[in-house]
């Protein structure tokens, strides 16, 4: 079975640019998440699918940040206009469905620094 | 407000020895309280995890220890490998919600072989 994928697995811009990441949850998840990790810490949430409604984005930076889920299977996150404290890498996870399971499946992630 | 904290930072033991790692946490809603395991350039991926209606859980090499009157949990990892150096991530939720999984800061384990 194959995993989550994202891409790209690495992105530089410069501060102000924008950036897309993309992830393709494992088949048949109906929950997807955009988790952010700051080198040296752990993973934090910013938004939560559940198919392609949202679920929690009580921590994702509205005016720069966005996320959708078309269709409920992938996602983009957007970033516009990037910052340097974005520098991070941004995970995508899956799960089958949230009351039915605690274990999220992540993709390897998306690096991005910013300059 | 950080929900969950992770100790220690770091951490390095001999191969054979007893990794322990532990987290404390404030929300007594929460109710599941995983693991995850990340090595260098992947995602986390789930370890082992436990549900507050157990005291301990034991997965092979992997136990987890829960203390739910003290709100903390550990990880202990029994003959530790070269291998399982790694960082590991406790994590918590409240399940029964639907709510995000809060994750601590992270250990980062160094086994010397």
């Amino acid at each position: 079975e194959a995993g989550v994928a994202q891409s790209p697995r690495y992105k530089i811009i410069e501060k102000r640019q924008s950036v897309a990441f993309w992830c393709n949850p494992i088949s048949g998840h109906a929950t997807l998440y955009w988790y952010q990790q700051i080198l040296g810490q752990g993973p934090k949430l910013l938004i939560q699918f559940q198919n392609n409604g949202v679920v929690d984005d009580s921590q994702l930076p509205k005016d720069r940040f966005s996320a959708e889920r078309l269709k409920g299977v992938d996602s983009t996150l957007k970033i516009q206009p990037a910052k340097l404290e974005d520098s991070a890498v941004y995970l995508c996870a899956s799960s089958l469905d949230r009351a039915n399971t605690g274990e999220l499946f992540f993709g390897e992630g998306s690096r991005l620094t910013v300059l | 407000q950080q929900q969950v904290k992770q100790s220690p930072q770091s951490l390095i033991v001999q191969k054979g020895g007893i990794s322990i790692i532990n987290c404390a946490y404030e929300n007594t809603a929460f109710d599941y309280f995983p693991w995850y395991q990340q090595f260098p350039g992947k995602g986390p991926a789930l370890l082992i995890a436990i549900r507050p209606d157990v005291s301990e859980k034991k997965e092979g090499r992997f136990t987890i220890s829960f203390n739910k009157s003290a709100k903390q949990f550990s990880l202990h990892i029994m003959d530790s490998q070269p291998g399982d150096s790694a960082t590991y991530f406790c994590a918590a939720e409240r399940e029964t919600s639907g709510s995000r999984l809060t994750f601590g800061e992270g250990t980062q384990l160094t086994v010397n072989p």
